[in-house]
């Protein structure tokens, strides 16, 4: 069964600093990966999301991931922190043999703290 | 357009009481979900719709019982809550074609709590 781990529950950065965060999945089938971003007090929002066409995915905000099968891992980045990146990010996968509506599994989150 | 709508955006209720959350799409979406989410924990799944027939049922106590009475609008019915229900409601849509690169949209919540 499909599975994704969030090393971390906690991140802290300083604006300006790399943003990274992790992701590890288990998957016997290629896996479909996704970000997700939830803000205080709302929804969740996709950043953005792997479904085999290219390893280094773009996804909103400035963040991107990269899939290595190598390394089991799809690692979200960022170049430059921005105070309003602070968030919860879940990264989290679909598991195979689904078929009559999308499913998704998330991990455990992580939660991003930006220091001015 | 990609935004899904919830009412009430906070509800309190008492463990006798009998109340609907609601949610609405207009993005011609054929799939819609109901999520839990408790404080610091990702969503769970609770029930999927899918050409508004419940296709997914996560094993949920019947005290929430899901509605879908059009392709637009999903409800949860909630009786005889606990206090430890208390939680973000989260409703999401998607295309509903299939597959398993469907994404998701969610909408903004309901933070419920049950006394």
């Amino acid at each position: 069964a499909q599975s994704v781990t969030q090393l971390g529950s906690h991140v802290s950065v300083s604006e300006g600093a790399l943003v990274l965060l992790r992701c590890n999945y288990s998957s016997s089938v290629p896996p479909y990966l996704f970000w997700y971003v939830q803000y205080p007090n709302q929804g969740l929002q996709l950043l953005l999301k792997y479904t085999s066409a290219a390893t280094l995915v773009k996804g909103i905000n400035g963040f991107e991931a990269e899939f290595k099968k190598s390394e089991t891992s799809f690692h979200l980045t960022k170049p430059s922190a921005h105070m309003s990146d602070a968030a919860e990010y879940f990264c989290a996968v679909s598991p195979e043999g689904y078929s009559s509506a999308s499913k998704i599994i998330f991990g455990s989150g992580t939660r991003l703290s930006i220091r001015p | 357009d990609t935004e899904v709508t919830q009412t009430p955006k906070h509800l309190v209720m008492g463990m006798t009481n009998k109340k609907s959350l609601k949610c609405e799409q207009h993005m011609g979406h054929r799939a819609m979900y109901w999520y839990k989410q408790k404080a610091k924990k990702p969503p769970e799944l609770m029930f999927v719709y899918s050409y508004e027939k419940l296709s997914i049922n996560e094993s949920v106590p019947s005290r929430f019982s899901p509605e879908c009475p059009n392709s637009s609008l999903l409800n949860l019915h909630l009786h005889a809550l606990q206090p430890e229900d208390s939680a973000l409601y989260l409703c999401a849509s998607s295309q509903g074609t299939g597959g398993r690169v469907d994404t998701q949209y969610f909408g903004p919540g309901t933070r419920l709590t049950v006394l």
